[in-house]
Parts: structure tokens; sequence; C-alpha cells
């Protein structure tokens, strides 16, 4: 079985500031690793997506992303904050054994001006 | 390309009635995954399917189905609707079954 922890369901940051959102993973093989967002009434968009390749990942919008197996993490960060970076992120876990995406409960960001 | 597309995006019914929700997946995607988000419980895994075929099933009732069709195009469809499942429903595709999933707008189901 393969799960996800995100640690604060809220995250509220100035315009400009960096923006860490964590997640913690635990999965009994190696993991693919997932981060997306979700704008209000919308779908999920995929940020970002760690397949065992490189450490550390870029992806859309300056986020990136470092898998840390040794802490079973998978933080989210952006150097500097914008309004239209408000929505709710999500990690996800799935593995070669299970294609499913096992989500976790989600981040909420705010971001102040 | 095309993204994800779900129809129709906002439905309501009445507890006891039955829905179908229809997604077409990304052109040349193949595997069509459905999911269910809602407040209390966030996002679950409903099934997922693959050349037609289911591949994997979430913790769900009998209630919930679904199928593929040869032009990877899928349908979700729940029976005697029950106030619990209002929810929004969310297709996902991906290019094949290892590859990353990406969403539809999804389905806005309100259950009365």
């Amino acid at each position: 079985a393969q799960s996800v922890t995100q640690l604060g369901s809220h995250v509220s940051v100035s315009e400009g500031a960096l923006v860490l959102l964590r997640c913690n993973y635990s999965s009994s093989v190696p993991p693919y690793l997932f981060w997306y967002v979700q704008y209000p009434n919308q779908g999920l968009q995929l940020l970002l997506k760690y397949t065992s390749a490189a450490t550390l990942v870029k992806g859309i919008n300056g986020f990136e992303a470092e898998f840390k197996k040794s802490e079973t993490s998978f933080h989210l960060t952006k150097p500097s904050a914008h309004m239209s970076d408000a929505a709710e992120y999500f990690c996800a876990v799935s593995s070669i054994n299970d294609y499913k995406l096992s989500f976790g409960a989600g981040t909420t960001v705010t971001v102040r001006a | 390309k095309a993204g994800v597309t779900q129809t129709p995006r906002y439905l309501i019914k009445t507890r006891g009635q039955q829905v179908t929700l229809s997604c077409s997946p990304i052109s040349g995607h193949r595997s069509v995954s459905w999911y269910q988000q809602t407040p209390g419980q966030g996002l679950q895994f409903l099934f997922e399917y693959f050349s037609e075929t289911q591949r994997n099933k979430g913790n769900f009732p009998g209630r919930f189905s679904g199928r593929q069709f040869s032009n990877s195009r899928s349908e979700m469809n729940v029976s005697t609707l029950e106030l619990g499942d209002s929810a929004l429903y969310l297709c996902a595709s991906s290019l094949d079954r290892a590859n990353e999933q990406y969403f539809g707008p999804g389905t806005r189901l309100t259950v009365t």
C-alpha cells in the first residue's frame, strides 16, 4: 500500500516570499511522486513528477520539488510567490506495482499582497 | 492537443436515480482513470481502464461501474444514487498505464 501525508492544510505567504509545501510518502516499492494544483471549480493540473530520474525536479510556473529517499519526502517549493499561485495543492504517489494515484489531503495556499 | 473533456459539467439528480458520466481522453491516450472528490474524503480512486478492460478498482460499492470503448472514451455509471454520492467526479487519462495522468475539469454531481 502507498500513501501520502501533507503537513499543513493551509499555508499563507506574502507575495514575493518563499512557498514551501510539505509532503511525506509511504511506499513499499520505489515510488512515482507528483504534485498537482487545483484552482476553484477546475480539475487538477500537473505541476511536476518524479519517476526515479533526477532527485531535483523542475515543474511549471517556477515550482520545483526534491525527492529525499532517506526522509521519504517530496516537498514543493517556489522561490517567490505570485498572487496567481493561490490554489489548492495535492501531492500524490503511485508505483510500478500500483498505477492508481493516492492523494494527500491537500494544502490551500493563500497569497497576501 | 485538446485536453481531457468531461460531459456534462454539472448535473443534479434525485436520490434513487442513476447517472452516466462521460470522459474523452487526450488523443492517443489509452488509459483512463476515475476519481471522486469530496470535502470530507478528499480525492479517492474509483477505477482504471486500459484496452477496454478494468485494471484496477477502488473501494466503492457495486453501484459504481464503468466501461471503456475501443476509441478509449470512458463512461462511469452510478445507480441508485445516494445523497453521499454528491461530489466532483474527475477523469484522468495517460498515454499508457505507467505514465503521468492528466485530468479533465470534472463533473459536479449534486444528489437531492
